[in-house]
């Protein structure tokens, strides 16, 4: 399995543009969880879904965000208009019910940085 | 949002000795899991822990669950360079499937 995928790896955007980033999770996992990490605020969970259904937004930071999952292997997480407080590495990952022994694997990230 | 208190932040320690890191939460865990992240990558998954004082090693690694299940600790016997990087602690609450990493120690190994 070539694990969690995200794209890109590194956006570079003008402050107010609209932001897409993708996710593809693991075969079979039924959790995905969208986490944002900065020096700052640390890595904050900012949604989940269960089954392609969001959960729990309540890290979402504000209208600007919003985070989509049309099916089992896709999700996105759209920023618009962007903020230069927005820049941060934004992570997906993935899990699976039944057993926590192999705990979320996490893709290797978007750093986004908006100017 | 909810954070988990994660000491020391920063450790610096000398190649061969050991380093500690503790975990901390005000309110019961149904577990908790640590992962570690190095520079510029992503987190891994290490460990799961689940029952009051259970103790878990992976050869250098031992993992401790506080009895009250509010606190946990990850020791490194003997560090060696691989061993750079952040260790993060990340708590579930029951009722929930979301874990909430703690705030990280960065751990910098001198050779």
């Amino acid at each position: 399995d070539a694990g969690v995928i995200q794209s890109p790896r590194h956006e570079v955007t003008e402050m107010g543009q609209e932001v897409t980033l993708r996710c593809k999770p693991i075969s079979g996992h039924d959790y995905l969880f969208w986490y944002r990490q900065t020096m700052m605020r640390g890595l904050e969970l900012l949604i989940y879904f269960n089954n392609n259904v969001p959960i729990d937004d309540s890290g979402m930071p504000e209208d600007r965000f919003s985070a989509k999952m049309p099916n089992a292997s896709f999700s996105t997480l759209k920023i618009q208009p962007s903020e230069p407080r927005d820049s941060a590495v934004y992570f997906c990952a993935s899990s699976t019910t039944g057993t926590d022994i192999y705990g979320y694997t996490f893709g290797s990230g978007t750093r986004l940085t908006v100017v | 949002g909810q954070q988990v208190m994660q000491i020391p932040q920063y450790q610096h320690v000398q190649e061969g000795e050991d380093f500690t890191t503790y975990c901390n939460s005000s309110t019961t865990l149904s577990n908790i899991q640590w992962y570690k992240q190095r520079p510029g990558g992503h987190p891994v998954f290490l460990i799961q822990l689940v029952k009051s004082g259970e103790v878990k090693k992976q050869k250098r690694l031992t993992f401790q669950f506080g009895e009250a299940k509010k606190n946990s600790s990850l020791h490194i016997t003997a560090t060696q360079t691989t061993d750079v990087g952040t260790y993060f602690c990340a708590v579930i609450y029951s009722g929930t499937y979301k874990y909430i990493f703690g705030t990280g120690t960065r751990l910098k190994v001198l050779a």
